[in-house]
Formats: structure tokens, C-alpha cells, sequence
């Protein structure tokens, strides 16, 4: 168990609608990833937030977003959803060794959209 | 471009063989290469990594190499068991992004008894 929880495990939705996957981080960490891993683009960072603010994007739709409040637990908003947005979510928080920040994953949403 | 190619893309061998994923990457500035272990279902878990400025990491069964002239690292695990069956990642950090982990394509190990 890596430490990090997201719920729902499993969404199914249909085309058109919004959906939020929640993110807990690792008790401490404050850096918080998502990730999407579909069989076709593999594991492509979408965004991170640090400490409640916007740190990093990646290839991020527009109909996407999040954010991260103050007790650093973190959402992901996917929007105006398509058959192509159906994939595994990924959330990750950090740590940092002494030298390399390293990512702790959850264990994912599986998002279907009929 | 931030780019991680991983080879194979899947790879089969027998119990106690040894099973050998090769990656290279883009940027001669990346400086970080972990490796994950991705079970069904599961999310990926950091396995083993290592910094450019050393060439070979070893725990127990698992080791990882690197070549930065080449720009190229591999992920070796000998006495491959059942249980290390799964999708592997490799992966690297492109600097110019603020540290992002861009991962390799994966590979599907089988260990077949």
C-alpha cells in the first residue's frame, strides 16, 4: 500500500457529463500528480500541485481541471467527457530523498464513458 | 522533445531466467531514472533508481544500468519468479519542465513456470 488513496475505484459515466475523482496524498507529502494511462498513450502527466498551488502541466484538455485544498487532498474535474477520455486516473504524491523527489502512486479510478 | 522509448514491449521467460528492459531517452540533461512495477490492478510502484551520476544500482534481485553517453538504461532481474510478472515502466526527469517523470511505453513481463 503506497499510502495514497483515490476513490471512486471504478466510474462509469456517459458522454457529455462531469465527473470528480478524489485524491488523498501520503500523510506529509505535499507535491500532489495526476496521471492518465490509456492503452494507447501509456502514463501522460496531466498536472501537479504543490502545497495548494498549480506547480506543473502537462497535456491537459481544457475540459480538465483541478485543484488542491488546504488539507492538501486534491480533485480532478474531467468535464463535457468523450468515449476517448475513458482510461485509468492516476494520482501520486512526492517525497523528497536527499537528492531526488520520489512519486508514491494510488492505486487509480477506472473511468469508462459509454 | 521529452521523449523515454522502452523496449520490449512485452518479453517471456522461463522461471529463473533473467529478464533484461532496455530505455533511452532524449534529453541529456535528465539526471533521474526510476523504475516502476505497474500489477493488475494496481497503480505503479517504485522499484529501483538511480542517478546519472552513477552507472549501476543493485537490490537483491534487481539492478539497473546506465549509460549517459549512450543515453540509455536497463532494468535486469535475474531468477525471475512468478510473482514478477507485470508491466514495467521505465522512466526519466526533463528538467526544462519542472521536474516532470515522463514514463517509457512499458513492457509486460511473463514468467511462465
Amino acid at each position: 500500500d503506497s499510502g495514497v488513496t483515490q476513490t471512486p475505484k471504478h466510474l462509469i459515466t456517459a458522454t457529455g457529463q462531469r465527473v470528480t475523482l478524489r485524491c488523498s496524498p501520503r500523510s506529509g507529502d505535499l507535491s500532489v500528480y495526476w496521471y492518465q494511462q490509456s492503452l494507447d498513450q501509456g502514463l501522460q502527466f496531466l498536472i501537479q500541485y504543490y502545497n495548494g498551488e498549480e506547480r506543473a502541466k502537462g497535456n491537459i484538455l481544457e475540459r480538465f481541471s483541478a485543484q488542491q485544498f488546504p488539507d492538501l487532498h486534491s480533485e480532478l474535474n474531467l468535464s463535457s467527457l468523450e468515449l476517448g477520455d475513458s482510461a485509468l486516473y492516476f494520482c501520486a504524491s512526492s517525497a523528497w530523498d536527499s537528492e531526488n523527489e520520489k512519486l508514491f502512486f494510488g492505486s487509480g479510478t477506472q473511468l469508462s464513458v459509454l | 522533445g521529452e521523449n523515454v522509448e522502452q523496449h520490449p514491449s512485452t518479453l517471456s521467460v522461463q522461471e529463473g531466467d533473467s529478464a533484461v528492459i532496455k530505455c533511452t531517452y532524449s534529453d541529456s540533461a535528465s539526471n533521474y531514472f526510476p523504475w516502476y512495477k505497474q500489477e493488475l490492478g494496481k497503480g505503479p510502484q517504485l522499484i529501483i533508481d538511480i542517478r546519472s551520476n552513477v552507472g549501476e544500482k543493485k537490490d537483491q534481485r534487481i539492478a539497473v544500468t546506465l549509460n549517459k553517453t549512450a543515453k540509455h538504461f536497463s532494468l535486469h532481474i535475474t531468477e525471475t519468479q512468478p510473482e514478477d510478472s507485470a508491466v514495467y515502466f521505465c522512466a526519466a526527469i526533463f528538467t526544462g519542465g519542472g521536474n516532470k517523470l515522463t514514463f517509457g511505453t512499458g513492457t509486460q513481463l511473463k514468467v511462465e513456470l
